[in-house]
């Protein structure tokens, strides 16, 4: 089955820096890549997701970038403001297996003001 | 629109007893999902509804876990009898369509088994 490694477990970032959290798969078949944010006592919640056939997607300060051929999708967040602290996790799926979503363990992010 | 709604939002039961949770997914969604993350770990996938039939249980770690939708709206899951390892966070979701789709969480239901 699919494995999700991602990395690192824990980030601290001085607010205005950019952030970086690494995400490798191992099955070939993923083609669907998205990302949730996790704050404190809430919900996982969606905010940016991207699929097999495109390499970078970008919505204001977050981007992700995708490299097929070695396997990893990366999260980067630029200009890191105190609301951007939260468990970062990524995920794997395959188009035929529903929202069968595969996770990485998480990243918690903290952005020093 | 009402988001995802999970109860209770903590539960605290000893080894050997009955726990049941209850998810409300979105009005409208017919993909209706159990994840759990234990232990600071990852979150892993339990099972799958598709209206009130199970698509996919593969997750499910055993047959101490029991997951229903009946009517194809609401879901519970029950854990009997919990065990230690049991202790988690128990996320719902659901989506309107069945692959690849937005899925939207519930906040989940922390269970400690003691």
């Amino acid at each position: 089955g699919e494995n999700v490694e991602q990395h690192p477990s824990t980030l601290s970032v001085q607010e205005g820096d950019s952030a970086v959290i690494k995400c490798t798969y191992s099955d070939s078949a993923s083609n669907y890549f998205p990302w949730y944010k996790q704050e404190l006592g809430k919900r996982p919640q969606l905010i940016i997701d991207i699929r097999s056939n495109v390499g970078e997607k970008k919505d204001q300060r977050i981007a992700v970038t995708l490299n097929k051929t070695a396997k990893h999708f990366s999260l980067h967040i630029t200009e890191t403001q105190p609301e951007d602290s939260a468990v970062y996790f990524c995920a794997a799926s395959k188009s035929h297996a529903g929202n069968m979503l595969t996770f990485g363990g998480g990243t918690r992010l903290m952005v020093k003001p | 629109e009402a988001g995802v709604t999970q109860f209770p939002s903590h539960s605290v039961i000893e080894k050997g007893q009955t726990v049941t949770l209850r998810c409300d997914p979105i009005s409208g969604h017919d993909n209706l999902y159990w994840y759990r993350r234990v232990m600071g770990k990852e979150i892993k996938f339990l099972l799958h509804f598709v209206k009130e039939s199970k698509q996919d249980e593969s997750g499910m770690p055993n047959n101490r876990f029991l997951a229903e939708r009946t009517g194809g709206t609401y879901s519970t899951l029950k854990v009997q009898p919990a065990e230690l390892e049991d202790s988690g966070v128990y996320f719902c979701a659901s989506s309107q369509g069945w692959t690849q789709e937005k899925l939207f969480f519930g906040s989940g239901t922390q269970l400690s088994v003691l």
